[in-house]
């Protein structure tokens, strides 16, 4: 039961583009969302998060945006850098005491090519 | 300051020995997490510790399955009778707050199990 699905395994961009990278969601209860980024032999990290009373977040480069009614989330990286080439998961928190327990996609492998 | 840190960053076992995989989280994170990532996909949770509350183990695959957390703060996950399937990338994950709205865990670097 995939209740957070990233569709696309792998995205390739050229530098200064645009990068659009999609997640959908089936579990109605999740209500706080979020991106991380990682790098080969390294530990995700946190890029950008957003609440399901919000649709959208804006950190720099990066935008989160929700659609609850089509429970889809998607990150934008604008302009995209050579430095950005990672694997992205966006993953998923329901409220009260799963709030810890987060919820991953299986992945997006970014790259972005001088 | 110091970040998620987790040994061995690589294990290889034969099928049916026990293993035992430690993280250490960033003090003062009251939550501790563990995933795993078998090759091709996402990540997996595990079980869930905050502070002294019972822990979350629903993500546990099956009773070999067990993990402590000493003190409030290093946990170790113990595989025991270990089967290929078991083969994954283990995560350990810290964060700040027990239940603060998607709190941001941090991460370790992982634990390469291998099972022959």
């Amino acid at each position: 039961d995939q209740q957070v699905k990233q569709n696309s395994p792998s995205l390739s961009v050229q530098e200064g583009r645009i990068s659009i990278l999609n997640c959908d969601y089936t579990n109605s209860m999740f209500d706080y969302f979020l991106w991380y980024k990682k790098y080969p032999a390294e530990g995700p990290t946190f890029l950008i998060s957003i609440s399901s009373i919000k649709d959208k977040n804006e950190d720099g480069r990066f935008t989160v945006f929700l659609n609850k009614s089509a429970k889809h989330l998607s990150l934008h990286i604008v302009p995209s850098q050579p430095g950005d080439s990672a694997v992205y998961f966006c993953a998923a928190t329901a409220g009260g005491t799963s709030y810890g327990k987060l919820t991953f996609g299986q992945g997006t492998i970014l790259t972005v090519h001088p | 300051g110091a970040g998620v840190s987790q040994s061995p960053s690589n294990k290889v076992t034969e099928k049916g020995k026990d293993v035992e995989l430690r993280c250490d989280p960033i003090s003062g994170h009251t939550a501790l997490y563990w995933y795993r990532q078998s090759l091709g996909q996402g990540l997996e949770f595990l079980i869930y510790f905050q502070g002294n509350s019972a822990p979350d183990k629903s993500g546990l695959p099956s009773d070999r399955f067990s993990a402590e957390r000493t003190g409030g703060s290093v946990s170790t996950l113990t595989i025991q009778r270990t089967q290929q399937e078991d083969s994954a990338v283990y995560l350990c994950a810290s964060s700040l707050g027990p239940s603060q709205i998607g709190g941001e865990q941090y991460f370790g670097p992982g634990t390469r199990l291998t099972v022959t």
